[in-house]
């Protein structure tokens, strides 16, 4: 069983402020992590796969950085925006021949950003 | 690109009766597409995977003969609750991979209630 824990649950913040949450993961057999955006009623959106130590992506004021020794992930907003008020969600992939795919996702970080 | 649909969004049943949920690879074709479950604050949970042309797999718990899966074309599987109760009332969501499954595309969601 593939445990992948977030935190914060939720996070309020101010238009203009910076943000981060975490993702945790087993740091043993690791893959690959993915993160989603899901906005309210719409679908979940992929923002980046992350598959090497070290790892740092960005699209546009929102980045990731990855380490799979110790078993996290943070994803960053830069100058939060009402836009950004989402639901942060990880995932994992779980290894094995039959699990290939399969995503074991976190609970979420519900983020809100007030104007 | 990558757009997956599912329909309906949103549906009520009374309790005995089957609901057929349907979930579409807009632009792309979709070799494996996976069902999820969510109940209130909790992750979201792989239900089934749908391979196109053969049976689904199903995780553990989750009741192959009551969450029925057909996949018949690499653009559409459809997941039917059969003789819903109460405790099926819950948010289902689908997703999609065409070829490596690195990515996962995922549809709106369906929010079913069952009286």
């Amino acid at each position: 069983i593939l445990n992948v824990e977030q935190s914060p649950q939720s996070l309020h913040v101010q238009e203009g402020d910076s943000t981060n949450f975490t993702c945790s993961f087993p740091s043993s057999n690791f893959y690959a992590l993915h993160w989603y955006r899901w906005e309210t009623a719409k679908s979940p959106e992929a923002l980046f796969v992350m598959t090497l130590n070290g790892d740092e992506k960005k699209k546009g004021r929102i980045s990731a950085t990855l380490n799979t020794k110790e078993g996290y992930s943070y994803l960053y907003i830069k100058g939060s925006q009402p836009e950004d008020s989402a639901t942060y969600l990880c995932a994992s992939p779980r290894l094995g021949r039959t699990s290939y795919g399969k995503l074991t996702f976190g609970q979420g970080t519900i983020l809100t950003v007030h104007p | 690109g990558a757009v997956v649909s599912q329909h309906p969004s949103r549906v009520i049943c009374k309790s005995g009766t089957s609901v057929k949920i349907e979930c579409r690879s807009l632009d792309f074709q979709a070799t494996t597409m996976f069902w999820y479950r969510q109940f209130p604050k909790q992750s979201l949970m792989l239900m089934a995977t749908s391979n196109e042309g053969s049976k689904a797999t199903y995780e553990q718990g989750v009741e192959k003969d009551k969450f029925l899966i057909n996949h018949a074309s690499l653009t559409l599987s459809t997941l039917t609750v059969t003789s819903a109760h109460p405790e099926d009332s819950s948010f289902y969501i689908c997703s999609a991979a065409g070829g490596h499954t690195d990515t996962q595309y995922f549809g709106p969601g369906t929010r079913l209630t069952v009286l």
